[in-house]
């Protein structure tokens, strides 16, 4: 059983550049989440996809945030001209059908 | 989303009992309660989540006041492995049966002495 991945778990990256992150989800399950978490605060909730679909996206994610689930397995996260404030871990759950989330371990991203 | 209460940070000594406390106080009637915990450095881990009755699995117990406003998450012997941030989270239905999105409070930091 193996559970959720993330890649890469560190990213150390110049303001102004694009990064992208991919999430693994445990492999029967539909639904795949993706949460922002700063220093010292709970895990805040980005967007979630249900197979393909990109159900809900909160105020958080920017237009210069992307995400896509192309084939309702794995999900990219994309952060274009990342900027300091974008410093953060990036976390990733999967579901199935809404039911308990499990996590991967998240990408820790620092923004200089 | 339902708000939720928790102290900032509870202490226990290893192999003694935490009982970690949660206020819900608007929690609708169908809303599980659910309580993950993140440790230091990794993504948050499912512990246990209930409805109105106690509910026990192998990580710990979940005790539910009869009122629904409040939950106690117990820890029966503390390790230091259960030194970690503790989430209270009632989630919001997304219209159907499903739950979507976690709402993550501040949490509890847990502390276990040696």
């Amino acid at each position: 059983d193996t559970g959720v991945s993330q890649n890469p778990r560190h990213k150390i990256t110049k303001r102004g550049q694009n990064v992208t992150f991919r999430c693994d989800p445990i492999s029967e399950h539909n639904r795949l989440y993706w949460y922002r978490q700063t220093l010292g605060q709970g895990p805040e909730f980005l967007t979630y996809f249900q197979n393909e679909a990109q159900l809900e996206k909160s105020r958080l994610l920017s237009d210069r945030f992307s995400a896509e689930r192309p084939k309702g397995s794995f999900s990219t996260l994309e952060i274009q001209r990342t900027e300091q404030g974008d410093s953060a871990m990036y976390l990733c759950a999967s579901s199935w059908a809404g039911e308990t989330q499990y996590f991967g371990p998240g990408t820790r991203l620092l923004v200089l | 989303d339902a708000k939720t209460t928790q102290p900032n940070s509870m202490e226990s000594n290893e192999e003694e009992p935490v009982h970690l406390p949660c206020n819900h106080s608007t929690i609708s009637g169908t809303d599980y309660i659910h309580w993950y915990r993140q440790l230091p450095s990794q993504g948050p881990e499912y512990v246990i989540h209930g409805l109105t009755s106690n509910v026990n699995n192998r990580m710990a117990s979940l005790a539910i006041a009869e009122d629904r406003k409040s939950s106690t998450l117990i820890l029966h012997r503390a390790t230091l492995r259960d030194a970690a941030v503790y989430y209270c989270i009632p989630p919001r239905r997304d219209g159907g049966t499903s739950y979507g999105k976690l709402t993550f409070g501040q949490g509890t930091i847990l502390t276990v002495h040696p």
